[in-house]
């Protein structure tokens, strides 16, 4: 059985403030790893891929990879209000376009 | 460039009743993939599908649900004689061809909320 586990949160920050997200897999032989964003009623969004351990960054937002210790985060810097959302984590199985979702953190930043 | 595209985007089925769910990919792509969200839960998977092929429907319900993407026309989800627990948020999304042993990005439309009674 596949899983992707993520902290419900809410996590609140304060705007400007970090915001670190975080999200374990059990299968080992996950290769690609995605963060999507999505606001309340709304589909998801894609915000980020990575494939290779280590950090991507792309503007405010870096993910990092550890895949010895089967973790992928996202952080956000300088959060705003705006980035109040929920924020899934999924990595793809054995059929390798086949995705498993994290049930998601919601993230709250306040003004 | 037009993005992925569902309808109807709200559906109300009766219980006993079939919905039947559209999704067009994005242009160039020929992958599809639905997914099922329960209020407050994550994405699950359903079905992948390719043109006229089913590549992976291990995450659909053995009875009452069928996928199809013919060659021509949008991809189909059916959902026969409906039932209350079928309530639930439907995410179509679509991804160019495999890049290489590496999962592509996919790109997710706007979703079919059905609602049952």
């Amino acid at each position: 059985q596949k899983e992707v586990e993520q902290n419900s949160g809410p996590l609140s920050v304060p705007e400007g403030a970090i915001a670190s997200l975080n999200c374990t897999y059990s299968d080992r032989g996950s290769q690609s790893f995605f963060w999507y964003r999505q606001y309340s009623g709304k589909s998801p969004e894609l915000i980020m891929f990575i494939y290779s351990n280590g950090d991507k960054e792309d503007g405010r937002f870096t993910a990092q990879l550890n895949k010895a210790s089967q973790y992928v985060s996202l952080l956000i810097r300088d959060s705003q209000p705006s980035d109040s959302a929920t924020y899934l984590c999924a990595v793809n199985g054995d059929n390798f376009n086949k995705f498993y979702f994290g049930s998601g953190t919601k993230l709250n930043v306040k003004p | 460039n037009a993005g992925v595209m569902q309808n109807p985007r709200h559906l109300v089925r009766r219980r006993g009743q079939e919905a039947r769910l559209r999704c067009s990919p994005m242009k160039g792509h020929s992958h599809v993939y639905w997914y099922r969200q329960l209020p407050e839960e994550g994405l699950k998977f359903m079905v992948y599908l390719q043109k006229e092929n089913i590549i992976d429907e291990s995450g659909m319900p053995k009875e009452r649900f069928s996928a199809e993407f013919p060659k021509e026309g949008p991809s189909i989800l059916r959902i026969q004689q409906v039932v209350r627990g079928d309530s639930a948020a439907y995410f179509c999304a679509s991804s160019p061809s495999i890049a290489g042993g590496l999962a592509d990005e996919q790109f997710f439309g706007p979703g079919t909320r059905l609602t049952v009674l």
